[in-house]
């Protein structure tokens, strides 16, 4: 069936270093793909999406890209900072439901 | 703009006992799906209803229900309460059905406990 692998965490990362959280999917169709995000203390909500093949996602410095011959949607940053302290989850959107992956824990350290 | 809202924040039950959650869309918003998440998990999908009608069901027991009303708020019941039900349960409305890439907007979810 239609599911979302996401890398494990957590993640410990120093403020301006790289991120890459990996994701990857298996779906019939074509799917939409998302990133949401879990701030500490707060609900989910989108950080970006993508909803065909070769699409980029971007928001706040994130960026992803729709993959469809890798089937993969991994998350980048190029410098994060503490403020981006959160837990990523990765989904998959195809019919009428949501796939939501294990989530991604990132602490980002002064 | 009010976003999601869901009531009740916390509940403690007990096994065997039924629960109701409530939700409340965003104004506009003809959606509305339900998640169970577990600690430490992704959110697992339970229904979709659009226009009050059921359009997708994950893998969740008949002891699971949902409907929507003619204001699109919507209600999850969840009888003969089992321990393992213990999980954050979250509502996310849209202003369309679950798909075409259409973004999903959470309310910040009911915790209950079953004890």
């Amino acid at each position: 069936g239609d599911s979302v692998t996401q890398m494990e965490g957590p993640v410990t990362l120093s403020e301006e270093a790289f991120l890459t959280i990996n994701c990857t999917y298996t779906a019939t169709g074509y799917p939409s793909l998302f990133w949401y995000v879990q701030y500490p203390g707060e609900g989910l909500q989108l950080l970006l999406k993508a909803t065909k093949a070769d699409d980029k996602g971007s928001n706040k410095g994130f960026e992803a890209t729709y993959r469809k011959e890798t089937t993969s949607f991994h998350l980048e940053k190029g410098s994060v900072q503490v403020s981006d302290s959160a837990v990523y989850f990765c989904a998959l959107n195809t019919g009428n439901q949501f796939y939501f992956g294990t989530g991604t824990s990132l602490t980002v350290i002064p | 703009d009010a976003g999601v809202t869901q009531s009740p924040t916390h509940l403690i039950k007990t096994r065997g006992q039924h629960v109701t959650l409530r939700c409340s869309p965003i104004s506009g918003h003809k959606s509305v799906s339900w998640y169970q998440q577990v600690l430490g998990q992704g959110p697992q999908f339970i229904f979709q209803y659009y226009e009050k009608e059921e359009r997708g069901r994950g893998n969740f027991p008949d002891r699971f229900s949902a409907r929507q009303f003619p204001n699109y708020s919507s209600e999850l019941n969840v009888n003969a309460l089992l321990l393992g039900d213990s999980a954050l349960y979250l509502c996310a409305s849209s202003f369309r059905g679950l798909n075409s890439g259409n973004t999903i907007y959470f309310g910040e979810g009911s915790w209950l406990t079953v004890v």
